[in-house]
């Protein structure tokens, strides 16, 4: 069974640039969020999907947005790109979101913002 | 309100030697607690979860952790370190909060030495 896929793995951009991040969750997941791990600064909680809808958000600017598919696949969308946005951007799933259930995290995209 | 707090951002200890990563947490629910491992380079995996059954809970790879309500600690224990365990090492807390809302710990970095 496929685990969840993020892609890509690794990008480049310049400040001021747009940018689109990508995660399959696995089979049967109707759930995913997405994380932002900075260097020194854990995990942020960035968003959280389900059923095809944002059910919850965490204390990050307009400019990260998302989406859920109906195929339950998720993109996260960062316009305005600042260096501050450089980090590892990790996407987990899980089966039926109910908060107090195991994640399935992906491997990551490392963003860096020069 | 919720909140975790890892006591320590790093921890070295022998190959060998007792593994112990400290874990507090703050919660008015009842809460889900977690102890997830992130390798260099790659997403998170759980280790283990408690959810208000067993106050011992036993993970993978040898590792257990043990809620203690009156301490509000879930720390994480495993008795011979092997150098595979060298990671980094997140306590998570999650609780109904009208909608679930999951914490992450900042990360302890695991080291071991031969």
């Amino acid at each position: 069974e496929a685990g969840v896929t993020q892609s890509p793995t690794h990008l480049i951009k310049t400040r001021g640039q747009q940018v689109t991040l990508r995660c399959s969750p696995i089979s049967g997941h109707t759930s995913v969020y997405w994380y932002q791990q900075a260097l020194g600064l854990g995990l942020q909680f960035l968003l959280w999907y389900d059923e095809g809808e944002e059910r919850n958000r965490g204390n990050f600017p307009p400019r990260f947005s998302g989406r859920q598919f109906p195929n339950y696949s998720s993109e996260l969308n960062v316009n305005a790109l600042e260096l501050e946005d450089s980090a590892l951007y990790l996407c987990a799933s899980s089966l039926r979101g109910q908060g107090d259930e195991k994640l399935f995290f992906g491997s990551g995209t490392q963003l860096s913002v020069l | 309100a919720q909140s975790v707090t890892q006591l320590d951002s790093h921890v070295s200890v022998s190959e060998g030697t007792p593994v112990l990563l400290r874990c507090n947490y703050s919660s008015s629910y009842s809460p889900s607690l977690f102890w997830y491992v992130q390798h260099p380079n790659k997403g998170l995996q759980l280790l283990l979860k408690y959810t208000s059954a067993a106050t011992l809970v036993k993970g993978i790879n040898g590792f257990e952790a043990e809620f203690k309500k009156s301490e509000t600690s879930f720390h994480l224990t495993k008795p011979s370190a092997h150098m595979s365990d060298a990671a980094e090492y997140f306590c998570v807390v999650s609780a109904n909060t009208g909608g679930f809302k999951t914490i992450f710990g900042a990360g302890t970095r695991l080291f071991v030495k031969a």
